[in-house]
């Protein structure tokens, strides 16, 4: 059974440009969340989505938004980025909320 | 605030040393998660404790749940290089399926040989 697999693996943009991550779950999986990284803050909750539905939302600005598709894919993107935005953006698929989550690799995005 | 408070934030040890590491909040969680994270890869779930005081083995890892529900720890017996990385607790915040996985801010493990 494959992975959870999230593309790109590596981005690099400049302040003020829009990005775009894409997050495909496990086959079966229903519910993707989406996580940010950094050294300093750790792993911070993004947001949920269950059957194409956002139901659960960490403390971000409206700058980050996602969406997910019939199929389960996930992207999530952020508008007018910041220089603190550079982390390891982390998607994880689960059966259900509450349920065991699989991590992909992550995305590393750069801010310039 | 963080809501899930680990310690020690930075451990390193000698091979075949013993260490834990703490899980603690001031709320109470229905289960507590452990995940070890390696460069370059996302968090890989170890264990998930649900009753208090429940313990639960991994080979030489030994994970604690507390009687309240509120604190975790996770005892490595005679720690190998294998073992570095970093280990996260987490738990779910919220009721029922809408609740979201909080993480504490992880302790980073070097073991050395």
């Amino acid at each position: 059974k494959a992975g959870v697999t999230q593309t790109p693996r590596y981005l690099i943009k400049t302040r003020g440009q829009q990005v775009t991550l894409s997050c495909s779950p496990i086959s079966g999986h229903r519910s993707v969340s989406w996580y940010q990284q950094t050294p300093g803050q750790g792993l911070q909750f993004l947001f949920e989505y269950f059957s194409e539905t956002q139901r659960n939302k960490g403390n971000f600005p409206g700058r980050f938004s996602g969406r997910q598709f019939s199929n389960s894919r996930s992207e999530m993107n952020v508008s007018t980025l910041e220089l603190g935005d550079s982390a390891l953006y982390l998607c994880a698929s689960s059966l259900a909320a509450g349920n065991e989550q699989f991590f992909g690799p992550g995305t590393r995005l750069t801010v310039l | 605030t963080q809501l899930l408070e680990q310690s020690p934030q930075f451990l390193s040890i000698q091979e075949g040393e013993n260490l834990t590491v703490y899980c603690n909040s001031s709320s109470v969680f229905s289960s507590l998660q452990w995940y070890r994270q390696e460069p370059g890869e996302g968090p890989v779930l170890l264990v998930t404790v649900v009753t208090g005081g429940e313990v639960k083995k991994l080979k030489r890892l030994t994970f604690q749940f507390g009687d309240a529900r509120k604190d975790s720890s996770l005892h490595i017996t005679a720690a190998q290089p294998g073992d570095t990385g970093l280990y996260l607790c987490a738990g779910i915040h919220g009721s029922g399926n809408t609740g979201k996985l909080i993480f504490g801010q992880g302790t980073t493990l070097q073991v050395k040989p």
